[in-house]
């Protein structure tokens, strides 16, 4: 089956630090991949979609110039929080869509972000 | 009103009972519907999709209902294992992009 990796999948850094994950698509080519966060007991929510060559869609309330997406290839998206506070502190997930109208979404491990 | 509804739960049933969880969506325009089972601190992995005549895979089964715009699961002889959170997912389009909307999930609890 298709397999999403995603790295690290963990992180404890002091605040102002950026952090980089990664996610990477391993046997197949994704087109689109999207970046959600998870709080403690919440649901996922999508923060962007990020397509091959262009520019992330961020959705509402997402600060575009604090969560920085690039997506160079169509096997590799990476996420970059910038100067990173404790309230940035969260589960970050990513998935990549194999098929056309994103779906089904194969999701990577996780980053378990702490800013201390 | 949010886009994806579901019951938080948590449901704890007794092994080998039936349970159902319902899932509600606003946007009368979703093409694509999915369950999605969350363990603990986990990432989510698809269970199953849901097709318009409804599909039954193993224990597990998805009915699709659009006239009231919403989706159910149902597991049946419900083993300790599935204990976990079952996310219900939206395919939504906006403009030219299609998203997928996830509910807040449901915690199952599987007593021995």
């Amino acid at each position: 089956g298709a397999v999403v990796s995603q790295h690290p999948s963990r992180v404890i850094c002091k605040s102002g630090t950026s952090v980089k994950i990664e996610c990477r698509s391993l046997d197949f080519q994704a087109t689109t991949m999207f970046w959600y966060r998870q709080f403690p007991k919440k649901s996922l929510m999508l923060m962007a979609t990020s397509n091959e060559g262009s520019k992330a869609t961020y959705e509402q309330g997402v600060e575009k110039d604090k969560f920085l997406i690039n997506h160079a290839s169509l096997t590799l998206s990476t996420l970059t929080v910038t100067s990173a506070h404790p309230e940035d502190s969260s589960f970050y997930i990513c998935s990549a869509a194999q098929g056309a109208g994103s779906q089904p979404q194969h999701f990577g491990d996780g980053t378990r972000l702490s800013i201390l | 009103r949010k886009e994806v509804e579901q019951d938080p739960g948590p449901f704890n049933v007794p092994e080998g009972a039936t349970v159902a969880f319902n899932c509600t969506y606003s946007n009368s325009a979703s093409q694509s519907f999915f369950w999605y089972r969350q363990d603990c601190r986990k990432e989510p992995k698809l269970l199953m999709s849901v097709y318009s005549s409804g599909n039954e895979d193993g224990r597990f089964t998805a009915q699709l209902n659009r006239a009231s715009q919403y989706i159910s699961l149902l597991i049946r002889d419900s083993k300790l294992s599935d204990s976990a959170t079952y996310l219900c997912a939206v395919n939504s389009r906006a403009s030219s992009a299609s998203k997928i909307i996830f509910g807040s999930g449901t915690r199952l609890s599987i007593r021995p």
